[in-house]
């Protein structure tokens, strides 16, 4: 079983100060770990994946996640935001299994301020 | 390249009727899959296709039906259309081995 919850339903920034979106999981093996970003009207555009390689992973639009298994958590940084940066995020989880079934985490709204 | 395109963006049903939703993918993928959106629940699996005329459940499969008899279309099929259902229905499709999951731009839906 797996499961991913992301903390804060809701992140407001300032442009130009950092983002933390903060995401836990939980698995019985070496989890596949992936974010992805819905902006308004669109579908979901996916961000970055860990899959057991380096730890610290970059994704596209200065967005980074780090892998840290002795905390469960998978959460997402950028040292600056842009107004454009405005979406819902998701963490997800894949499952070993058939079907390469994900688990989406409730999502987190961002919200930036100019 | 179209990727993974989802007709209709909206529709509303009113309780009880049923209707079709499209999916097609022009990518060749083996794998595709059908989510709902709820409000702060994420996105939920209900149905989802390993190859052409291979389907299984996922999470949420209660009131819905797929079929999957080429590897280009995945439809997704309300029968009798509930409040419960009103959601954002998401098709996504993945190919073989490639862990990036190509989603539509969505169908919103609201059972009245």
């Amino acid at each position: 079983a797996q499961s991913v919850t992301q903390l804060d339903s809701h992140v407001s920034v300032s442009e130009g100060t950092p983002v933390l979106l903060r995401c836990n999981y939980s698995s019985s093996y070496s989890p596949s770990l992936f974010w992805y970003v819905q902006h308004p009207n669109k579908g979901l555009q996916l961000l970055l994946k860990y899959t057991s390689a380096a730890t610290l992973v970059k994704g596209i639009n200065g967005f980074e996640a780090e892998f840290k298994k002795s905390e469960t958590s998978f959460h997402l940084t950028k040292p600056s935001a842009h107004m454009s940066d405005a979406a819902e995020y998701f963490c997800v989880v894949r499952g070993n299994n058939a079907g390469n079934m994900l688990t989406f985490g409730g999502g987190t709204r961002l919200m930036v301020k100019p | 390249n179209a990727g993974v395109t989802q007709t209709p963006k909206f529709r509303i049903l009113k309780i009880g009727q049923s209707m079709t939703l499209q999916c097609t993918q022009d990518m060749n993928h083996n794998y595709m899959y059908w989510y709902r959106q709820d409000p702060g629940m994420g996105l939920k699996l209900i149905y989802y296709s390993v190859g052409a005329g291979i389907t299984d459940k996922g999470e949420v499969p209660n009131g819905y039906n797929v079929s999957r008899s080429t590897t280009e279309d995945f439809p997704l099929r309300l029968e009798l259309a509930a409040p419960s259902q009103t959601s954002v229905y998401f098709c996504a499709s993945q190919g073989q081995g490639n862990e990036k999951l190509f989603f539509g731009s969505g169908t919103q839906l609201s059972v009245l």
